[in-house]
């Protein structure tokens, strides 16, 4: 089984543009976390989508946005890009339940200049 | 809220050495579920082992082994006779249990503990 796909691998963007990246689960999986990673603030959620819903949603500004499809793939858009902003951006995946494990992409690297 | 902490920012190791990772987490849940991921250079987060909170059984898988303690709220890693593949950040991650809500889909992580095996 082919695990998560996240596109593009690398992106580099300048400060005030737009990004959007996108994440496909599991074959399977309806659940979709979204996590950034950065030396600084370590590994912290983003929000979860479940059933083209999002379900919950981490301490974020409203730059972050992000959207499932009918298909249960998802993507991420971070708006008016910020220095702040350069990161590795996590998607996993994982069954509906609330709890089940969740298995990670291999991330898209942002880096805003 | 919850909290995990992983004390140990590195550790530098000599191949066949035994390393212990600790792990300390923070809850008022009664249920939760506790998470082992290894991150190695290429940036996936790969997924060891799954603990929920009714079971503290230890459990061993080849060279790695857990040890989870509910009385000083610890789930501790330990990797037997280490190899330099297993170099990489280790991360301990908890997710709450429960109808939902907050704990939809998160996972909250520890800072990561860096581990380098020397041959």
């Amino acid at each position: 089984k082919a695990g998560v796909t996240q596109t593009p691998r690398y992106l580099i963007k300048t400060r005030g543009q737009q990004v959007t990246l996108s994440c496909s689960p599991i074959s399977g999986h309806r659940s979709v976390s979204w996590y950034q990673q950065t030396p600084g603030q370590g590994l912290q959620f983003l929000f979860e989508y479940f059933s083209e819903t999002q379900r919950n949603k981490g301490n974020f500004p409203g730059r972050f946005s992000g959207r499932q499809f009918s298909n249960s793939r998802s993507e991420m858009n971070v708006s008016t890009l910020e220095l702040g902003d350069s990161a590795l951006y996590l998607c996993a995946s994982s069954l509906p339940g609330n709890t089940d494990t969740q298995y990670f992409g291999p991330g898209t690297r942002l880096t805003v200049l | 809220a919850q909290k995990v902490t992983q004390a140990q920012t590195e550790i530098s190791v000599v191949e066949k050495e035994d390393v212990t990772l600790d792990c300390v987490y923070e809850t008022r849940d009664t249920t939760y579920y506790l998470f082992w991921y290894k991150q190695p250079p290429s940036g996936e987060l790969v997924f060891l082992i799954r603990r929920n909170s009714f079971d503290e059984q230890n459990e061993i898988s080849g060279r790695y082994s857990w040890n989870f303690q509910k009385s000083t709220s610890s789930f501790n890693f330990t990797i037997t006779a280490s190899q330099v593949v297993d170099s990489a950040v280790y991360f301990c991650a908890l997710n709450l249990g429960g109808t939902g809500g907050t704990s939809y889909g998160k996972l909250t992580f520890g800072q990561g503990t860096i581990l380098t095996v020397h041959p």
